[in-house]
């Protein structure tokens, strides 16, 4: 069973241009959440969806900033006119059900270098 | 306290030490605590998850005891060694908010063989 899976891995952006990150979560696993890094800080929630559903995005940036989990298919991070600021690991956690003692299970995270 | 805190936010300890560091949190509309451990260059992974109040897990030579009346956790690690150094990483969740967790900054662990 693999686990969750991000891709890409590295993703160097130029300043302007759209970066979109992916997370296909482990098989069985319909919640996935996504967690931005800057750097020297810590994990920072940024939005918790289920297929076809946004729970709860009042961790992402009302700007630029967009997510999905389509009905078939990987979750989509999609940032559009990056920045400077936007130069981060994106890390995505999947889990089979919600609840105080469900675990995440994360993905290895993907870097972006916005230059 | 507003936010989840850990401390030390870094620590050095000699192979066969024994190690503990903490986890504040806030204590209204408490739910659950989750620990992770986050080696470099992998992903954070589950070590525990807690709900009750004087509630202690153990997996090995870690364990975890937790207060959700004065808000706050600890983590001890018995007879350190060079594999455990890694990040460890505490994250609350409040009541009514499903799985939307807040992640402590981290305590990163060097054990010196």
């Amino acid at each position: 069973n693999a686990g969750v899976m991000q891709n890409p891995r590295h993703l160097v952006r130029r300043r302007g241009q759209e970066a979109r990150l992916r997370c296909s979560p482990m098989k069985g696993h319909s919640h996935v959440y996504w967690y931005r890094q800057l750097p020297e800080e810590g994990l920072k929630f940024m939005v918790y969806l289920q297929k076809e559903n946004i729970i709860d995005e009042s961790g992402m940036p009302k700007e630029r900033f967009s997510a999905e989990f389509p009905k078939e298919g990987p979750s989509i991070l999609r940032i559009q006119q990056v920045v400077r600021g936007d130069s981060a690991a994106y890390f995505c956690a999947s889990s089979d059900q919600s609840g105080s003692m469900v675990e995440q299970y994360f993905g290895p995270g993907t870097r972006l270098t916005v230059t | 306290i507003l936010n989840v805190e850990q401390s030390p936010q870094s620590l050095h300890v000699q192979e066969g030490d024994s190690t503990n560091f903490t986890c504040s949190f806030p204590s209204s509309n408490f739910y659950a605590l989750h620990w992770y451990r986050w080696e470099t260059a992998k992903s954070p992974e589950a070590l525990f998850v807690m709900t009750l109040n004087g509630d202690e897990k153990k997996k090995g030579r870690i364990s975890a005891t937790l207060n959700t009346k004065e808000g706050y956790s600890y983590l001890y690690i018995k007879g350190s060694q060079p594999e455990d150094s890694a990040t460890y990483l505490c994250a609350s969740l409040l009541s009514g908010g499903y799985q939307k967790v807040t992640f402590g900054t981290g305590t990163k662990l060097q054990v010196i063989p």
